[in-house]
């Protein structure tokens, strides 16, 4: 079965610090990657997300992503944190041309990011 | 357009009661689903449907039931509520499935207590 890994359970930063929170998959085919964010008791919003082209990606609120596709990476960058960014982060993966769900998306486990100010 | 709604927003149930969650879409997409989310286990697939009239089982079927017998319409039903069905639950959709440049959409989800 495809999967999504992301690294960090928890992650505590500072107001200014950089943030990069870490994803890998495991398919090797063709693949749609996203990034969601959830803030505290609300839904799932789209941060950003890569179908194809320029592998470096911007989403809302000054957050981007790289696809390393060599790494099966996704990793999720932020050149400066604040407090309203604490929330939770899930990658999510559509492998495509993999079998009969293909519209199925595959969620890491989610990384809580939590910034004091 | 109102997007991915779901009713209700907050439910607690009994052991063994049934109930249904309602989710619909005016987006007249092809494909919904449902997720689960419990803590630390991030959003689990349950069932979908890449069509009306067609539906599948996901990654955590068991105890769930659903049917597509419109486009916009795609409701979950528990059976016989257990506690471990406690959790919050995301529909979503997309315009079609498999394909390049598809984006769910999420509904603003269901919290459920089962006692």
């Amino acid at each position: 079965a495809q999967s999504v890994s992301q690294h960090n359970h928890h992650v505590i930063l500072s107001e200014a610090a950089s943030l990069e929170l870490g994803c890998n998959y495991s398919y090797g085919g063709t693949v749609n990657l996203f990034w969601y964010v959830q803030y505290p008791g609300q839904h799932l919003q789209l941060l950003l997300k890569y179908f194809s082209g320029d592998p470096l990606v911007k989403g809302i609120k000054g957050f981007e992503a790289e696809f390393i596709k060599s790494k099966f990476s996704f990793n999720l960058r932020k050149p400066s944190v604040q407090w309203s960014d604490t929330a939770e982060y899930f990658c999510a993966v559509n492998p495509l041309n993999y079998g009969g769900s293909q519209g199925n998306l595959i969620f890491g486990k989610g990384t809580k990011l939590s910034v004091k100010p | 357009n109102a997007g991915v709604t779901q009713t209700p927003k907050f439910q607690v149930l009994k052991t063994g009661q049934s109930m249904t969650l309602q989710c619909a879409q005016d987006m007249n997409h092809e494909y919904m689903s449902w997720y689960r989310q419990d803590p630390g286990m991030g959003l689990r697939l349950i069932h979908y449907s890449v069509g009306a009239g067609i539906t599948d089982q996901g990654e955590v079927p068991n105890g769930y039931n659903v049917s597509r017998s419109t486009t916009e319409d795609f409701p979950l039903r528990l059976l016989s509520a257990a506690p471990s069905q406690t959790s919050v639950y995301f529909c979503a959709s997309s315009y079609t499935s498999g394909v390049a440049y598809n984006e769910q959409f999420f509904g603003p989800g269901t919290r459920l207590t089962v006692l």
